[in-house]
């Protein structure tokens, strides 16, 4: 089984839709959850932390449900500039990277 | 102010041969992690070095080498390349040994390709 699990995609929205991500990870020790974001071959940057109460940031909610293991992503009112590949990651002694999800929205 | 800058941005070898990667991080970081990232995968952990010292590795073979010198610059090596070692490599930066509570910065990568 993969350390972080997502699945990879493409979701292809419209703007203005909402759409969720989910991920699962293995490793019941981990202590820290983030959601990076990565447009075409660019780098990696935080879009957010994930935190056990849940945050939200703007369109962006994450939450993080400890006792299945599964972390996800909501992003509200999609715009053009929100397509991009959503890294889902986990952190105990070093930071795990998902594959990625890849969002696409349309006009 | 400079984010993470990283050299060179592209290169292209042979197999057998051996590459140097560099790394600066942002101003006052004194924690430099490096990652792989093959094409259609997450970046992958290889190496994190704080105050010069590597305080964590990957599971990557000992052809992979890195160091982190007084500037708290950091080099990456990789020896004997491989086809397979083909991919976009990352450095990213942050403030304090806890690589994993904080948030990290990345450069822009060093894009490698092996003929």
């Amino acid at each position: 089984r993969k350390e972080v699990e997502q699945d990879p995609g493409p979701f292809n929205v419209p703007e203005g839709a909402t759409v969720a991500f989910n991920c699962t990870y293995s490793n019941s020790a981990s202590q820290s959850f983030f959601w990076y974001r990565q447009d075409c071959r660019k780098e990696p940057k935080l879009l957010m932390s994930v935190y056990s109460s849940g945050n939200e940031d703007g369109r962006f909610t994450a939450q993080l449900n400890r006792a299945s293991q599964y972390i996800s992503l909501l992003i509200r009112d999609s715009k053009l500039s929100d397509s991009a590949t959503y890294l889902c990651v986990e952190g105990f002694q070093k930071l795990v990277f998902g594959t990625g999800t890849r969002l696409l929205v349309s006009p | 102010d400079a984010g993470v800058t990283q050299s060179p941005t592209h290169l292209i070898k042979t197999r057998g041969q051996h590459v140097t990667l560099r790394c600066s991080p942002i101003s006052g970081h004194k924690s430099v992690s490096w990652y792989q990232q093959v094409l259609g995968q997450g970046p992958q952990f290889i190496f994190q070095y704080y105050e010069k010292e590597e305080r964590g590795r990957g599971n990557f073979p000992d052809r992979f080498s890195a160091r982190q010198f007084p500037n708290y610059s950091s080099e990456l090596n990789v020896n004997a390349l491989l086809l397979g070692d083909s991919a976009l490599y990352l450095c990213a930066s942050s403030l304090g040994v806890r690589a994993t509570q904080e948030t990290q910065y990345f450069g822009p990568g060093t894009r490698l390709l092996v003929l």
